[in-house]
């Protein structure tokens, strides 16, 4: 059965303490993999799409990397307004999220 | 450009009780996709539109039922509520070429 699986549950940096959230996969046919950030109370927003294994995208503190089984968001240097609940999704013929990870940056 | 807009923003309905939820797509954008997040939880699919026509469909019930309209807004409309359809309702537009969704900020539904 296709599976989407983000670890750890929750995690809590100081501010400026850099960390990997993972989100590991197994789907039939990757159409691409997609990370969001969900703010308390709002939709997810989106963040990065990838599409083949070796692929990396970055953002502001934020870069996304790709395997053939997993994904990496790597945070670097985080603020406090980076806390948020972070998703990984995965497009196979629908689009299946994880339950996601919830950072928590203090100052 | 406009976002994505859902409404209502808040909505109580009573075990039993049929609902309709709205949402109007960002501008460009012909495919609409609604998912269920309880709390705690990542959103799951219910089904998507594309050109009016169901385009895809997750593991939900029948009484889970939608429409897009031509101008690419949607409903979804659930019957015969239970008290687990308590949730947040998202809507996510995307342009069919591309992968990536947009979501409206939801519409908290409670059932009681």
């Amino acid at each position: 059965e296709d599976q989407v699986t983000q670890s750890p549950e929750a995690l809590r940096l100081q501010e400026g303490e850099s960390s990997s959230l993972n989100c590991s996969y197994t789907v039939s046919g990757l159409r691409g993999l997609f990370w969001y950030r969900q703010d308390p109370g709002k939709g997810p927003e989106f963040l990065f799409t990838l599409y083949s294994a070796g692929e990396e995208k970055e953002k502001e503190r934020l870069k996304a990397t790709l395997t053939k089984k997993e994904s990496f968001l790597h945070i670097t240097a985080p603020k406090p307004e980076d806390s948020a609940t972070y998703l990984c999704a995965v497009q196979d013929n629908d689009m299946r999220f994880g339950a996601g990870t919830r950072l928590t940056v203090k100052p | 450009e406009t976002g994505v807009t859902q409404s209502p923003t808040h909505l109580i309905k009573t075990r039993g009780q049929q609902v309709t939820l709205r949402c109007s797509s960002q501008s460009g954008h012909n495919t609409v996709s609604w998912y269920q997040q309880a709390l705690g939880q990542g959103p799951q699919f219910i089904f998507q539109y594309y050109r009016e026509e169901e385009n895809g469909r997750g593991n939900f019930p029948p009484r889970f039922s939608g429409l897009q309209f031509p101008n690419y807004s949607s409903e979804l409309n659930v019957n015969a509520l239970e008290l687990d359809d308590s949730a947040l309702y998202l809507c996510a537009s995307s342009d069919r070429a591309r992968g990536e969704q947009y979501f409206g900020p939801g519409t908290r539904l409670t059932v009681t």
